[in-house]
């Protein structure tokens, strides 16, 4: 099994849609997570990180499951600008490396 | 001013040459990373340097040799470019910890043919 592991996509859904991604990961001690956006041919970028109760930022909304060890993305009244591949990230326990998933592609229609 | 910068942006080479990719940051950041992104677009640790000292050397051939002068610095050389070697190279920083997210460089593209 994958350290990390995402849907690949792509999700294509029309603007103003909201739209959720999962990503499961395999070391249950893991500690730290994080969500990335990354557009084509472009560096990744943080979006926001993943707190155990949950956090919201704007449209964004970030949970973690720790029982099911898994983290998930909501995004509200998805944008045009929304369209970009969504990396999760995980720190294994007793690491300092941050292990990325494969990525969600995002494709919103107009 | 560009927080985490990468030089070159692309290199295009042959099967066999030597190359180094170079990596600054003006975050006052403690520690510095190489990722590489495959065609696939799977990002994978190579190596990671906290205040100049080597923290993470992951299974990568010897043939790459991280350096770093200074906890602002990182730079990559590779020896015997072969094509499989081809991918973006990603140079990255943080604060250090496992709190902070990274802040990367805009990538080196590195063709080999």
């Amino acid at each position: 099994r994958k350290e990390v592991e995402q849907d690949p996509g792509p999700f294509n859904v029309p603007e103003g849609a909201t739209v959720a991604f999962n990503c499961t990961y395999s070391n249950s001690a893991s500690q730290s997570f994080f969500w990335y956006r990354q557009d084509c041919r472009k560096e990744p970028k943080l979006l926001m990180s993943v707190y155990s109760s949950g956090n919201e930022d704007g449209r964004f909304t970030a949970q973690l499951n720790r029982a099911s060890q898994y983290i998930s993305l909501l995004i509200r009244d998805s944008k045009l600008s929304d369209s970009a591949t969504y990396l999760c990230v995980v720190t294994p326990s007793g690491t300092y490396k941050y292990i990325f998933g494969t990525g969600t592609r995002l494709k919103v229609l107009a | 001013d560009t927080a985490v910068s990468q030089t070159p942006k692309y290199l295009v080479t042959q099967m066999g040459n030597d190359k180094s990719i170079k990596c600054e940051q003006n975050l006052g950041h403690d520690t510095m990373y190489w990722y590489k992104q495959d065609s696939k677009k799977f990002l994978k640790i190579m190596f990671s340097y906290n205040n100049k000292e080597l923290i993470i050397n992951e299974t990568v051939p010897n043939r790459f040799s991280p350096k770093s002068p200074d906890k602002a610095h990182l730079n990559l050389h590779i020896n015997s470019l072969e094509l499989g070697d081809s991918a973006v190279y990603f140079c990255a920083s943080s604060p250090g910890g496992l709190l902070y997210g990274y802040t990367f460089g805009s990538g080196t593209r590195l063709t080999v043919v």
